[in-house]
């Protein structure tokens, strides 16, 4: 069965620091990987997609970026964090090559205070 | 272009109580529609999924959803709510036309359950 794991789980960083957020997937081959945050009471917003690898796709101009330097893994970074990176980043994986029916699979998340 | 609307922020009923979820969407084809659920500080869970086939969608947890095309209209609905129901719920609508991944996301209903 395919399982996702996201690290780490809870995460205080200071402004102006950077910032690596990791994210694996086991049990499946070339999945479309995704990265979304979740700030509170704004829904969910999705950053970055991946169908493979060194293939990224932002949706969003912003601070942070993504890379995908192997087939189920995922980063997202920072260079320098700002008070308005605060939230819960969440990455998830879909099967590729089906894009209208298949569902998302989320990590469990990674809650980033920027103090 | 397609988008999910959930009719209630917040939502409270009582434990052994039933529980409706409303959720409208808009799309110009039959679209894939799902339900999410989320605990607090976790990634999503799918509840169920509605793909073309049966109108009436059994998910997990005793949680069943109908699809009516006249109405616009994937509302989630269980018999009896159980305290563990105590949670966050996403609407998700598929647009093969979007960009990356294909899901557009409500903004999420809060279920209160009370004992």
């Amino acid at each position: 069965s395919q399982t996702i794991h996201q690290w780490p789980a809870t995460l205080v960083q200071p402004v102006g620091s950077p910032l690596s957020l990791e994210c694996t997937v086991e049990g499946t081959s070339n999945p479309n990987l995704y990265w979304y945050r979740q700030a509170a009471g704004r829904g969910l917003q999705l950053l970055f997609y991946s169908v493979g690898i060194g293939q990224i796709s932002s949706e969003v101009p912003q601070n942070l970026s993504a890379s995908r330097p192997q087939d189920r893994q995922f980063i997202l970074s920072s260079k320098k964090l700002l008070l308005s990176d605060s939230g819960f980043y969440l990455c998830a994986w879909s099967l590729a090559g089906v894009r209208d029916n298949s569902p998302l699979h989320f990590g469990n998340g990674t809650r980033l205070t920027v103090t | 272009a397609q988008s999910v609307t959930q009719l209630d922020s917040h939502v409270s009923v009582s434990e052994g109580t039933p529980v409706l979820l409303r959720c409208n969407y808009s799309s110009s084809y039959s679209p894939s529609l799902f339900w999410y659920v989320q605990h607090p500080n976790k990634g999503l869970q799918l509840l169920l999924k509605y793909t073309s086939a049966a109108t009436l969608v059994k998910g997990i947890n005793g949680f069943e959803a109908e699809f009516k095309k006249s109405e616009t209209s994937f509302h989630l609905t269980k018999p009896s709510a159980h305290m563990s129901d105590a949670a966050e719920y996403f609407c998700v609508v598929s647009d093969p036309n979007q960009a990356g991944t294909a899901l557009i996301f409500g903004k999420g209903t809060t279920l209160s359950v009370s004992s």
